[in-house]
């Protein structure tokens, strides 16, 4: 089963527009880490936001913020007043902790085009 | 700050050939790992370590070894090159262990095996 879904391949917003990127995470421990990452076409991994299990508050970084269901396993980030330099695929992640091992489970990833 | 280097950038192998992917972090970060990404696959861990001399298997091990002799380096070995590990992959790291560390990441590899 698929630890981690994204199940939008590609998203366009307009700029200064909110957008969402969906992501729902598949685990039965009570502590782990769920983080977004983005790629743009030079291809580095940039680390965007971060949320524990356990934080009763939904994580908030500038632009971007994690909208988190923990009911529903979900944890969508939201860009708010895109810019042109969000164009970029997006990865959602999950850190996980089990007696198999320590390890981040990526998404399929999200590209998402800007639209001036 | 230096964070998480890889070498090569590129590398061109023939099927059969073998070949060691670099990566050094200067972080002194406990934790270190290695994926691949391939189109439409994300990422998918290949070996991961935990600290000097302990290793452990990801998703996709096979075709794959790695070592940890210092916590300086987690060097990536192919032992014999298959069309099937063309890819781009990346060394990471993180401070520890814990739920809450995120990874830094090298600038990647891409891997042809011809």
């Amino acid at each position: 089963a698929q630890k981690i879904t994204q199940t939008q391949p590609g998203m366009f917003v307009q700029e200064k527009e909110a957008v969402t990127l969906d992501c729902t995470y598949d685990t039965s421990d009570p502590s782990y880490g769920l983080f977004w990452y983005k790629q743009p076409s030079s291809g580095e991994m940039i680390f965007l936001i971060y949320q524990g299990s356990y934080d009763q508050q939904n994580a908030t970084e500038g632009r971007y913020s994690l909208n988190f269901q923990k009911a529903r396993k979900s944890a969508n980030l939201v860009i708010s007043a895109s810019q042109l330099g969000d164009s970029a695929m997006y990865f959602c992640a999950m850190r996980d902790i089990t007696f198999t091992g320590n390890q981040f489970y990526f998404g399929t990833g999200t590209s998402l085009t800007v639209i001036p | 700050n230096a964070g998480v280097t890889q070498t090569p950038k590129f590398q061109v192998l023939k099927t059969g050939q073998s070949m060691t992917l670099q990566c050094a972090q200067d972080m002194n970060h406990e934790y270190m790992s290695w994926y691949r990404q391939d189109p439409g696959m994300g990422l998918r861990l290949i070996h991961y370590s935990v600290g000097a001399g302990i290793t452990d298997q990801g998703e996709v091990p096979n075709g794959y070894n790695v070592s940890r002799s210092t916590t300086e380096d987690f060097p990536l070995r192919l032992l014999s090159a298959a069309p099937s590990q063309t890819s781009v992959y990346f060394c990471a790291s993180s401070y520890s262990t814990g739920t809450n560390e995120k990874l830094f990441f090298g600038s990647g590899t891409q891997l042809s095996v011809l």
